[in-house]
C-alpha cells in the first residue's frame, strides 16, 4: 500500500531551465495538493487539484508556475525559467476527498536553482 | 481567513520532561486543526487532528492536543519526552470542511539525555 510518491527526490537546474515535479497520490485518493517550504518557514499552500481540474490556485505565483492533474498519470508541477528565489523543498499530499480532511504527504522534492 | 501562530522556533526539554508546543490559530469560521511531524529530510506525518466533538484530541506516539476555542489555542502536549521525539512540529488549521491547509512556522523540538 505505497503512499504519496515524489520524483525526483532532488533536482538541480540552472537559472533559466525548467523544472518538472511529479506526484502519484496514494491509491484511491482523487485529490492533490502541492506546498511549497522555504528555509525557515512552515509550508505555504500553493495549488489545489481534483483529477482534470484546478479547484484552487490561490497560493500559485501569477507567473511561471504551473501546475496539472491529468485523468491518467501523476500530478505535475512545472516551474519555467527559474531563479534562485525557487529553491525550496515542492511537497504533494493527496487525500480521499474535500469531506475527508487528512492530507497524506510525500517525501518532497528538494529544488536547487544554481 | 486563517493564520496559525507557532510560539517558539525552538523547544529545548529533557528525555522524560513534558513537551509542550503551542499553538494559537485566527479563523473567520469553525476550524479543523491538525499537528504534524516531520522528521529531517521526509515528508509530514499527521500526529492528531482535531475536527468536531471531543475537544482532547489523542494522536500517535502519546501525544495529545486540546482545543481551546475562547483561547483560540490548540497546544500539543506529551508527559515525557523521548529522543525520538525530536523533530519539527507543525500545527496547521483548515475551514471545516474544506481541505486546504494553512501552516505555523513550525517549532523544532530537541531532546537530551
Amino acid at each position: 500500500n505505497a503512499g504519496v510518491m515524489q520524483n525526483p527526490r532532488h533536482l538541480v537546474r540552472r537559472r533559466g531551465q525548467e523544472a518538472r515535479l511529479r506526484c502519484s497520490p496514494m491509491k484511491g485518493h482523487s485529490h492533490v495538493y502541492w506546498y511549497r517550504q522555504l528555509p525557515e518557514e512552515g509550508l505555504k499552500f500553493m495549488v489545489y487539484l481534483q483529477k482534470e481540474n484546478i479547484i484552487d490556485e490561490s497560493g500559485m505565483p501569477k507567473e511561471r508556475f504551473s501546475a496539472e492533474f491529468p485523468k491518467e498519470g501523476p500530478s505535475i508541477l512545472r516551474i519555467q525559467q527559474v531563479v534562485r528565489g525557487d529553491s525550496a523543498a515542492y511537497f504533494c499530499a493527496s487525500s480521499r476527498g474535500q469531506e475527508h480532511n487528512e492530507q497524506f504527504f510525500g517525501p518532497g522534492t528538494r529544488l536547487t536553482v544554481l | 481567513a486563517q493564520s496559525v501562530t507557532q510560539l517558539g522556533s525552538h523547544v529545548s526539554v529533557s528525555e522524560g520532561a513534558l513537551v509542550l508546543l503551542r499553538c494559537n490559530y485566527s479563523s473567520s469560521v469553525p476550524p479543523y486543526l491538525f499537528w504534524y511531524v516531520q522528521y529531517p529530510n521526509q515528508g509530514l506525518q499527521l500526529l492528531l487532528k482535531y475536527t468536531t466533538g471531543a475537544t482532547l484530541v489523542k494522536g500517535i506516539n502519546g501525544f495529545e492536543a486540546e482545543f481551546k476555542k475562547s483561547e483560540t489555542s490548540f497546544h500539543l502536549t506529551k508527559p515525557s519526552a523521548h529522543m525520538s521525539d525530536a523533530a519539527e512540529y507543525f500545527c496547521a488549521v483548515s475551514p471545516a470542511g474544506y481541505s486546504t491547509l494553512t501552516f505555523g512556522k513550525g517549532t523544532m523540538l530537541l531532546v537530551s539525555p
